[in-house]
């Protein structure tokens, strides 16, 4: 069965708004990796988290790893059209990368 | 921009044809990965190899047949296929095999439809 979780599936909201996805596991996950599929496009690497409670920022986007290493979230703040698309978390496990089912982000401009 | 190439990017073939999928990478890894991507479904890992080894076989369907003829290449082989398998077929590359910590890079995918 699926071993990353990701919600929401979906979701949409006003240019200017933030916007949140979270990453959740049953199992503890050596490390997770963020990727972010424009559309029409492939998977593109944004960042890897490996240490427990640890965050990380890139410009408006930040990443934060959960203290039991079992869930994750990316944050982006004041959103851009440039942002639409989708991000997929993906938790090492047993020395695979399993992605969850990512979240389609879509803006209004 | 990617290191990753994929061809074609496009294809249509009918139940009963013989096609084959190509990707590329010239990042100098060594483990490459064949990913499905359905609509509504999350990327489903279909084969891993490293070193030109077939690693993963992850239940595939017999119909898909993959090839790595050496480090850099990597070929998907189809025939007979369901309209089911209809998707986004993703190769994707990593430094090394069996390392979850490495990120992966993929190429732009080719999209195929089954009539």
């Amino acid at each position: 069965g699926q071993q990353v979780m990701q919600i929401p599936q979906y979701q949409h909201v006003q240019e200017g708004e933030d916007f949140t996805t979270y990453c959740n596991s049953s199992t503890t996950l050596s490390n997770i990796q963020w990727y972010k599929q424009r559309p029409g496009g492939h998977p593109v690497f944004l960042i890897q988290l490996v240490k427990s409670g640890e965050v990380k920022k890139q410009k408006r986007l930040t990443f934060q790893f959960g203290e039991a290493k079992k869930n994750s979230s990316l944050h982006i703040t004041a959103t851009q059209t440039t942002d639409v698309g989708t991000y997929f978390c993906a938790g090492e496990i047993a020395q695979k990368l399993v992605f969850g089912q990512g979240t389609r982000l879509t803006i209004n401009p | 921009e990617t290191g990753v190439t994929q061809t074609p990017r496009h294809l249509v073939m009918g139940m009963t044809n013989k096609k084959s999928l190509k990707c590329e990478q010239h990042l100098g890894h060594n483990a490459m990965y064949w990913y499905k991507q359905s609509a509504k479904k999350p990327l489903e890992l279909m084969f891993v190899y490293s070193l030109e080894e077939r690693v993963e076989n992850n239940s595939v369907p017999s119909r898909f047949s993959p090839e790595c003829p050496n480090s850099s290449h990597l070929f998907l082989h189809l025939h007979t296929l369901q309209p089911e398998d209809s998707a986004l077929y993703l190769c994707a590359s990593s430094q090394d095999a069996g390392q979850g910590n490495q990120p992966q890079h993929f190429g732009d995918g080719t999209r195929l439809s089954i009539l």
